[in-house]
């Protein structure tokens, strides 16, 4: 059966600090991965898709970037993180087919104070 | 492009009552609807999802209705347990695409003892 990874849980960093939060899915070929935002309280904001390695479109922009070295990695990043940064963060995988059901990670409770 | 809303934002019962949270969408062309369930602190997780060829489907005590003709689409959960209780988010997806899923704000259920 398919899993995905995501790490860490939790994540404190100080304003003007890097970020690097890692993906990977087990299970599955060539799936389609994703990185959500959600704010306290709030939705749930699409922030990058690939469709394959190398392949990244951003919905929003921002100061983070997305990249996919291998398959079935998926890694979110920062240069230097803002306040507005704060968040969870939640990788995401689904496969191409009919109604293309979309499954999350754990997430990651970023706090940038 | 898509629009979801979702009503009510917060919603309390009575356990063993029953639950109703209704979702509305903007495009027509929107073909594939699922439901997340997201406890606190935790990953959203698909509970029920539809497609715009069939008008309700049930899973135990959850049930998904749609009213394509009104662009309108509904959860219900029956005989309510304090584990229901969770944040319920609706989506829409033209083309039954992930890349193409548009969240409503969520509800908050909270079912009291």
């Amino acid at each position: 059966s398919q899993t995905i990874h995501q790490w860490p849980a939790t994540l404190v960093q100080p304003v003007g600090s890097p970020l690097s939060l890692e993906c990977t899915v087990e299970g599955t070929s060539n799936p389609n991965l994703y990185w959500y935002r959600q704010a306290a309280g709030r939705g749930l904001q699409l922030l990058f898709y690939s469709v394959g390695i190398g392949q990244i479109s951003s919905e929003v922009p921002q100061n983070l970037s997305a990249s996919r070295p291998q398959d079935r990695q998926f890694i979110l990043s920062s240069k230097k993180l803002l306040l507005s940064d704060s968040g969870f963060y939640l990788c995401a995988w689904s496969v191409w087919g009919i109604d293309e059901k979309l499954f999350f990670g754990s997430g990651t409770q970023l706090s940038v104070l | 492009g898509e629009n979801v809303e979702q009503h009510p934002s917060t919603l309390s019962v009575q356990e063993g009552d029953s639950a109703v949270i209704k979702c509305t969408y903007s495009d027509s062309a929107s073909n594939y609807f699922p439901w997340y369930k997201q406890e606190l602190g935790k990953r959203p997780q698909l509970i029920i999802d539809i497609r715009s060829n069939v008008g309700e489907k049930k899973d135990q005590r959850i049930a998904v209705t749609l009213n394509k003709t009104a662009k309108h689409f509904s959860l219900h959960i029956t005989e309510t347990q304090p584990e229901d209780s969770a944040v319920y988010f609706c989506a829409a997806s033209i083309g039954g695409s992930a890349r193409q899923l548009t969240f409503g704000s969520g509800t908050q259920l909270t079912v009291l003892p």
